[in-house]
């Protein structure tokens, strides 16, 4: 099962700590988004990457916040100086890069980062 | 700003029901409408879309009916089971960007 992989699948941070969230694609995706989920909400698109490139970050705090998505390696969404407000579901998902299919976006399984 | 308005909140159907979940957006220049399924501690799933050039697309149980002039597309589901008991997210994107909206979500209940 090649399936969109994110780890660690919990997170507990204490305030102030920093929070890093893995995320692989499925295999043959180049196209990475980001979304924040609160309990009993809705996602909340964070950030689009596509292989060594930042496509769209507007859902993404300003402050604190960072993702990058390397030419190896999976990418990563980084929280410096964590705060309680921080506290969700991080979900990543994938696309193909081409095509119609580009549409298509599958989900990993989430990080749960609580902060403390 | 939310762009895709999802209704209702939850709903509880009984087994055998139907069960339909209705989203509005804003943007016309959405192009592709994905119904997600998510359970709890799960990541969502995708579970059926449609693109404007159609009004209606069928799999198995699953029925997404889209009305391009009211801006609206709605998730049936046929014969609802207790397994469908989940959350259902609509979303709506714009190809060209990749950047995609999604409703709030219904939590749906199917009592035996």
């Amino acid at each position: 099962n090649a399936g969109v992989m994110q780890n660690p699948r919990h997170l507990v941070r204490r305030r102030g700590q920093e929070a890093r969230l893995r995320c692989s694609p499925m295999k043959g995706h180049s196209h990475v988004y980001w979304y924040r989920q609160l309990p009993e909400e809705g996602l909340k698109f964070m950030v689009y990457l596509q292989k060594e490139n930042i496509i769209d970050e507007s859902g993404m705090p300003k402050e604190r916040f960072s993702a990058e998505f390397p030419k190896e390696g999976p990418s990563i969404l980084r929280i410096q100086q964590v705060v309680r407000g921080d506290s969700a579901a991080y979900f990543c998902a994938s696309s193909p890069s081409v095509g119609l299919a580009g549409y298509e976006q599958y989900f990993g399984p989430g990080t749960r980062l609580t902060v403390t | 700003q939310q762009q895709v308005k999802q209704s209702p909140q939850s709903l509880i159907v009984q087994k055998g029901g139907i069960s339909i979940i209705n989203c509005a957006y804003e943007n016309t220049a959405f192009d592709y409408f994905p119904w997600y399924q998510q359970f709890p501690g799960k990541g969502p799933a995708l579970l059926i879309a449609i693109r404007p050039d159609v009004s209606e697309k069928k799999e198995g149980r699953f029925t997404i009916s889209f009305n391009k002039s009211a801006k609206q597309f709605s998730l049936h589901i046929m014969d609802s089971q207790p397994g469908d008991s989940a959350t259902y997210f609509c979303a709506a994107s714009v190809s060209w960007d990749n950047d995609m909206r999604f409703g709030a979500g219904t939590r749906l209940t199917v009592k035996p």
